[in-house]
């Protein structure tokens, strides 16, 4: 039960599109479509922004869009706004266990 | 709505025993499952285990065998997580939060642990 591997920081202009991996194995990101993503402020709870590697829950921007190739899933957020800075993280299915990724932070400079 | 409620902060001493409770609201408790997350200060999510409120029936990371125990209370819609041996890197805040097929759709408000002597 390894955590998923991301990217610790990435960063773009408002309007500008970013794409934060999210690198696990096959007994994990690569065997399930059950991977997704959440978005964290500080002081909140965290957001379910992506759900079942590509799903975009109600109300969420369609800005934000999931994929995934083996063992590595992407979020890809689009139109980069003020608002999108926070921590992203991934998260899998693993046959009855849950991995999450060690979180992202989104600089949206 | 669906609303996930915690118990307020904690103050523990090191070997100590910590039970933090989630109330469950605005949906049929027993059908989904209650996962519990864990955020220590200046690191990332953790997933801690999970339990299927109809059955009881619990999954546990293992790194947390053997000090975690998650159960529920069907009558009150309650679901509680109980770590114990307290030491001082479990000062965290942990999350509740609603399985919606291996999605976690809900979290409740997060409970503060701090372990100190």
């Amino acid at each position: 039960q390894s955590a998923l591997t991301q990217p610790r920081s990435v960063s773009g202009s408002p309007g500008q599109s970013v794409t934060i991996s999210c690198t696990g194995t096959s007994s994990d990101v690569g065997g399930y479509n059950f991977v997704s993503w959440y978005q964290h402020h500080p002081g909140k709870a965290p957001k379910l922004i992506i759900n079942d590697v590509t799903k975009r829950p109600s109300g969420v921007p369609d800005r934000f869009s999931g994929s995934k190739s083996g063992n590595t899933a992407s979020l890809t957020i689009s139109g980069l706004q003020a608002e999108d800075e926070a921590e992203y993280y991934c998260c899998s299915y693993a046959g009855r266990y849950v991995v999450f990724g060690g979180g992202t932070k989104l600089t949206v400079l | 709505q669906v609303q996930l409620v915690q118990s307020g902060a904690e103050v523990k001493k090191p070997g100590a025993s910590v039970k933090v409770s989630c109330k469950a609201s605005g949906y049929a408790f027993t059908g989904y499952y209650m996962h519990w997350v864990r955020q220590a200060p200046g690191q990332g999510l953790e997933w801690m285990g999970w339990i299927n409120p109809n059955s009881g029936g619990t999954t546990y990371a293992q790194k947390f065998q053997g000090r975690v125990t998650l159960t529920r209370d069907t009558s009150i819609n309650t679901a509680f997580m109980e770590l114990s041996s307290l030491r001082s890197d479990d000062t965290a805040l942990y999350y509740c939060t609603r399985d919606l097929n291996w999605n976690y759709d809900y979290w409740g408000q997060g409970t503060l642990v701090a372990v100190s002597s």
